[in-house]
């Protein structure tokens, strides 16, 4: 079963703060986040492997609670360059080592 | 360090033939895995190997297949192909586990 992410589309100008969550109905051990821009490769942002962790890369940061079986990606002060459709996933849940990814989540930041 | 490197790119297919999609990983990345990504399903992972094992496999038919080399280039087969399975095919390497590395993908349309 796919994380499952909210919400599917934001839209915002330059400047503004952004969240996208992820959940998930079985137990998560880890959650990777990546941001795909169109035509190219997904690349890595984040990797949370404890309930509770946060972290951050530049003025994007995540939060993971393992309890809620939940993380959020958090997007602050939003740059152009932040454009793309973001993904979370996990390679393992419940009592799986499937890689599975939500279907993502498309940010577009305006001038 | 070269990326990963997927082969070919683009191509078109008719229903019924076969493809082959190749993929490079990282230099010393011994695990790879592939993953479909189209519109409505997001990234769904195929396959997994590591050191020419397979590790994980996704719920796909058996149509779909893989292999890797003693050199941990991979490759990917699909046969009787269906207009279903156009796509995007990406492939991705990590050293063991964590932090995936893609490619830019191989774009299969099957008419």
């Amino acid at each position: 079963q796919q994380p499952v992410q909210s919400p599917q589309a934001v839209i915002l100008r330059e400047g503004e703060d952004a969240v996208i969550n992820c959940s998930s109905s079985k137990a998560l051990y880890s959650v990777h986040w990546y941001r795909q821009k169109h035509g190219e490769a997904p690349i890595f942002l984040m990797i949370l492997l404890k309930g509770g962790e946060q972290k951050g890369h530049d003025k994007i940061s995540a939060s993971f609670n393992e309890k809620k079986q939940q993380s959020s990606l958090y997007l602050t002060a939003s740059q152009l360059s932040y454009s793309g459709t973001y993904f979370c996933g996990t390679d393992k849940s419940g009592g799986s080592y499937i890689p599975t990814f939500g279907r993502g989540t498309s940010l577009i930041v305006h001038p | 360090k070269a990326g990963v490197t997927q082969t070919p790119r683009y191509l078109i297919k008719t229903r019924g033939q076969q493809v082959t999609l190749s993929c490079s990983p990282i230099s010393g990345h011994r695990s790879v895995s592939w993953y479909q990504q189209t519109p409505g399903q997001g990234l769904q992972f195929l396959f997994e190997y590591f050191s020419e094992t397979q590790r994980n496999k996704g719920n796909f038919p058996g149509r779909f297949s893989g292999r890797q080399f003693s050199n941990s280039r991979s490759e990917m087969n699909v046969s009787t192909l269906e207009l279903g399975d156009s796509a995007l095919y990406l492939c991705a390497s990590r050293p063991q586990q964590g932090e995936l590395f893609f490619g830019e993908g191989s774009r299969l349309t099957v008419l």
